[in-house]
């Protein structure tokens, strides 16, 4: 099946810095990608999603300034995560459709954010 | 989509079969039945899909009912590392994925 990376896996940081996480999808190009948060203990919650060229789209509540999200290429999109504070902690996870059929969405492995 | 009801916690003996419940009797027509597992710490993995008919494939059965009003998931033989959440989502195509809480499947020796 394709494959979906993200990078880094885990990444901790100091309140105030900003984080990048990476998603790429390796063997297909995705022209649609989709950013999920993850509390403890709780369901993944859709958080964006992102057409390769175009502005992502954020779900209800989600702060666009916040969250950052460029799809630049058809492999890769980034999620910032502007000014982190501790209440940002939590498991990021993407995930990638591929342009060939549209049932298809690949998830990544996540990202662990800890925001001190 | 339509919403999903999934009992919280199951518990199954290793090398029994696994038999996963979801009610989705809001579903559409056009909407699909999906499966989906969480190990810990991982991001989710596919486990199979359906319209209205039965599927198997190398991992899982699934079967909808004749009214599609509800489907199980069945794993033939649970092994220890079957242990995870199981999410059922209901989607049409082209829709977003939303996940409901799931099921926590604990496979015991």
């Amino acid at each position: 099946g394709a494959v979906v990376s993200q990078h880094p896996s885990r990444v901790i940081c100091k309140s105030g810095t900003s984080v990048k996480i990476e998603c790429r999808s390796l063997d297909f190009q995705a022209t649609t990608m989709f950013w999920y948060r993850q509390f403890p203990k709780q369901s993944l919650m859709l958080m964006a999603t992102s057409n390769e060229g175009s502005k992502a789209t954020y779900e209800q509540g989600v702060e666009k300034d916040k969250f950052l999200i460029n799809h630049a290429s058809l492999t890769l999109s980034t999620l910032t995560v502007t000014s982190a504070h501790p209440e940002d902690s939590s498991f990021y996870i993407c995930s990638a459709r591929s342009g060939r059929s549209m049932d298809e969405q690949f998830f990544g492995p996540g990202t662990r954010l800890t925001v001190l | 989509d339509a919403k999903t009801t999934q009992p919280t916690s199951m518990d199954c003996a290793e090398g029994r079969a696994a038999n996963l419940p979801c009610n989705h009797s809001t579903i559409s027509g056009n909407e699909y039945v999906y499966w989906y597992r969480q190990i810990h710490s991982q991001g989710p993995q596919y486990i199979i899909h359906g319209l209205k008919n039965n599927e198997t494939n190398e991992m899982a059965s699934l079967i909808i009912t004749e009214d599609r009003k509800s489907s199980t998931l069945i794993l033939p033989h649970a092994t220890l590392r079957d242990t995870a959440v199981y999410y059922c989502i209901v989607r049409a195509n082209f829709n977003k994925f939303y996940f409901g809480s799931g099921t926590k499947l604990n496979v015991k020796p």
